[in-house]
């Protein structure tokens, strides 16, 4: 069975700096997708970024990009220009093709101060 | 374009009694789903469905019950309500394309007491 490992429960950045989230998985297939998902106070799940393991390019969505290392089984976030919308539960997701269901990590507090 | 509707928001149940949480998408999508998410921890799977008539039980499914008559629809039933199924509940559907993205409805709190 597939793992997600998000070791950092909460992390704190400044308006504007860059941060980085920390995502590990543990998986013997070879292909597979990997998402990272928003959780603002209102619940809602939101997509942020994909990435498909066939891909050696990392994704990219506006200030949103990944580090997708398949070797080491990582999958970092990164925030750029953070704002204080970003401030959500950050949720690393791997995605196995059968039924393709999700297995989700435990979760970052992503916190933005002024 | 809706997307995916759950029904209720919030509920309160007495332990023993029954609910039926109700989702509907309206993408047309093949693959539903059900998730719970406790209280500071990530979604784990309770059921998912390929398609109308067939269902298949997920990470945690004890408790619940689940059945998939039209494409439209994907039920959540609990029977026998224990304080342990205090959670939130959400409702995804995916379809048969290449990004492979789940799309998730509002989710209903639900306590029980």
């Amino acid at each position: 069975a597939q793992t997600v490992t998000q070791s950092q429960p909460e992390m704190s950045v400044q308006e504007a700096e860059t941060v980085t989230l920390s995502c590990t998985y543990d998986t013997s297939e070879s292909d597979y997708y990997l998402f990272w998902y928003k959780q603002p106070p209102s619940r809602q799940m939101i997509l942020v970024i994909r990435q498909e393991a066939y891909k050696q390019q990392n994704a990219t969505e506006n200030r949103f990009s990944v580090n997708f290392q398949k070797a080491a089984k990582s999958f970092s976030l990164k925030i750029s220009d953070s704002q204080l919308g970003d401030a959500a539960m950050y949720f690393c997701a791997y995605l196995t093709g059968t039924a393709s269901k999700l297995t989700f990590g435990t979760g970052t507090r992503l916190q933005v101060t002024l | 374009n809706a997307g995916v509707t759950q029904t209720p928001k919030f509920r309160i149940l007495k332990i023993g009694q029954s609910m039926t949480l109700q989702c509907t998408q309206d993408m047309n999508h093949n693959y539903m789903y059900w998730y719970r998410q406790d209280p500071g921890m990530g979604l784990k799977l309770i059921y998912y469905s390929v398609g109308a008539g067939i269902t298949d039980k997920g990470e945690v499914p004890n408790g619940y019950n689940v059945s998939r008559s039209t494409t439209e629809d994907f039920p959540l039933r609990l029977e026998l309500a224990a304080p342990s199924q205090t959670s939130v509940y959400f409702c995804a559907s995916s379809g048969l394309a290449v990004s492979y993205e789940q799309y998730f409805g509002p989710g209903t709190r639900l306590t029980v007491t």
